[in-house]
């Protein structure tokens, strides 16, 4: 069974540019989760997906941060303009279930973003 | 403030030696999971706890729930190589999980 697919694996840009990250999950998997993840410290939701419907946004920056799951399958994470501290991994994970929560999450290799 | 706290951030030993990382809140888990990352890699399950007081082993490594639901311990025995990485564990709640900041490991041979 194929993981979860994430690209680019690396991107460097200068900031106030911006960039974008696509992620297919799991095959049949429901719920699609971004992540970004600062070196050394654990995951932190940006935003989850349940088919392609929002379920939770709340942490997300939306003057500068978007993510969309058109058809309810894969999905794409933008920022735009990208500010130094949005140096991090940026996490896809998907899981069979959503709401309520059961089972685990898999997870992506991540794109790493160094903004210059 | 931290809803899951971990202890200790960083740990680093020499191949064989047995060590303890901990998972802590002051509320009460329904569920925890407990996951390892390695370097470039997303995390991957290790295991779920779920009843008070149980215990779980996956070969090497012991993972407790404590009685009243409120931390969670792994112990790794006579600690290898590969099991270099960030240990986190995460709060099972009603929709998603709730992150620790995690345990970085690190053995040397």
């Amino acid at each position: 069974e194929a993981g979860v697919a994430q690209s680019p694996r690396y991107k460097i840009i200068e900031k106030r540019q911006s960039v974008a990250f696509w992620c297919n999950p799991i095959s049949g998997h429901a719920t699609l989760y971004w992540y970004q993840q600062i070196l050394g410290q654990g995951p932190k939701l940006l935003i989850q997906f349940q088919n392609n419907g929002v379920v939770d946004d709340s942490q997300l920056p939306k003057d500068r941060f978007s993510a969309e799951r058109l058809k309810g399958v894969d999905s794409t994470l933008k920022i735009q303009p990208a500010k130094l501290e949005d140096s991090a991994v940026y996490l896809c994970a998907s899981s069979l279930t959503g709401v309520p929560y059961t089972g685990e999450l898999f997870f992506g290799e991540g794109s790493r973003l160094t903004v210059l | 403030t931290q809803l899951l706290e971990q202890s200790p951030q960083f740990l680093s030993i020499q191949e064989g030696e047995n060590l303890t990382v901990y998972c802590n809140s002051s509320s009460v888990f329904s569920s925890l999971q407990w996951y390892r990352q390695e370097p470039g890699e997303g995390p991957v399950l290790l295991v779920t706890v779920v009843t008070g007081g149980e215990v779980k082993k996956l070969k090497r490594l012991t993972f407790q729930f404590g009685d009243a639901r409120k931390d969670s311990s792994l112990h790794i025995t006579a600690a290898q190589p590969g099991d270099t990485g960030l240990y986190l564990c995460a709060w099972v709640g009603y929709y998603q999980l709730i992150w620790g900041a995690g345990t970085k490991l690190i053995i040397k041979p």
